[in-house]
């Protein structure tokens, strides 16, 4: 089973910097990694698929790179409703999805 | 519109069995799978298995094969999970997803909680 490793387990920035958050693979996936985004009370928001393809809708301050075992999400620049607690996902062997136990992304 | 809609929260015993429904619309039922994710308490994602409505086929989670069942019924396109023996630690929200291979999990179900307690 391939297990993805997230960190670090808690960012603590302001608004208006730069978040990076990492991903990695216990084995390599290729580029197929997703990361999803969780809001208190929400479901899982897709925010990125194929490890840099953003998805419908998603703004451009959200950036993925990576391939093989190391993925890296980016914002650019924080705004308030990105606070939240980010996951990744590997789809190499899909149907199966196994996610990594998150990131959460916190106001300092 | 574009949705996928649960069944509600439900409070079983513990060796008791639930079954949740993801009821979609505003797209073709069998053009996408459906998979299911559950989240305890506190807790991250955990993928539970798949289902694709157009043939059936089903992928689970190793470590619930025996206990869980998902299938459709694509004349009310609707999904279902069917859990068996629940224990306390499977007490957690149970969200249905819609799976497009290509671009992984971009529609949700707003998450039925499931309670497990005596």
């Amino acid at each position: 089973e391939i297990v993805l490793t997230q960190s670090p387990a808690t960012l603590s920035l302001s608004p208006g910097e730069r978040a990076t958050l990492s991903c990695r693979a216990s084995q390599s996936v290729s580029v197929y990694l997703a990361w999803y985004q969780q809001k208190p009370g929400q479901a899982p928001r897709l925010l990125i698929y194929d490890a840099s393809n953003r998805a419908t809708g998603i703004p451009a301050r959200f950036s993925g790179s990576g391939s093989g075992t190391d993925f890296t999400l980016t914002i650019s620049s924080l705004e308030p409703e990105d606070f939240a607690v980010y996951y990744c996902q590997q789809r190499s062997n899909w149907p199966r999805g196994t996610f990594g136990q998150g990131t959460k992304l916190e106001i300092k | 519109q574009v949705q996928l809609v649960q069944s509600g929260a439900e409070v079983k015993r513990p060796g008791a069995s639930v079954k949740v429904s993801c009821k979609a619309s505003g797209y073709t039922f069998t053009t996408y799978a459906i998979s299911w994710v559950r989240q305890a308490p506190g807790q991250g994602l955990e993928w539970m298995g798949w289902i694709n409505p157009y043939n059936g086929n089903t992928n689970y989670a190793q470590k619930l094969q025996g206990r869980v069942t998902m299938t459709t019924d694509t004349s009310t396109r609707t999904a279902y999970m069917e859990l068996r023996s629940l224990r306390s630690d499977d007490m957690a929200v149970y969200y249905c997803a819609r799976d497009s291979a290509r671009d992984g999990y971009n529609l949700w179900g707003q998450g039925t909680l499931v309670t497990v307690s005596s």
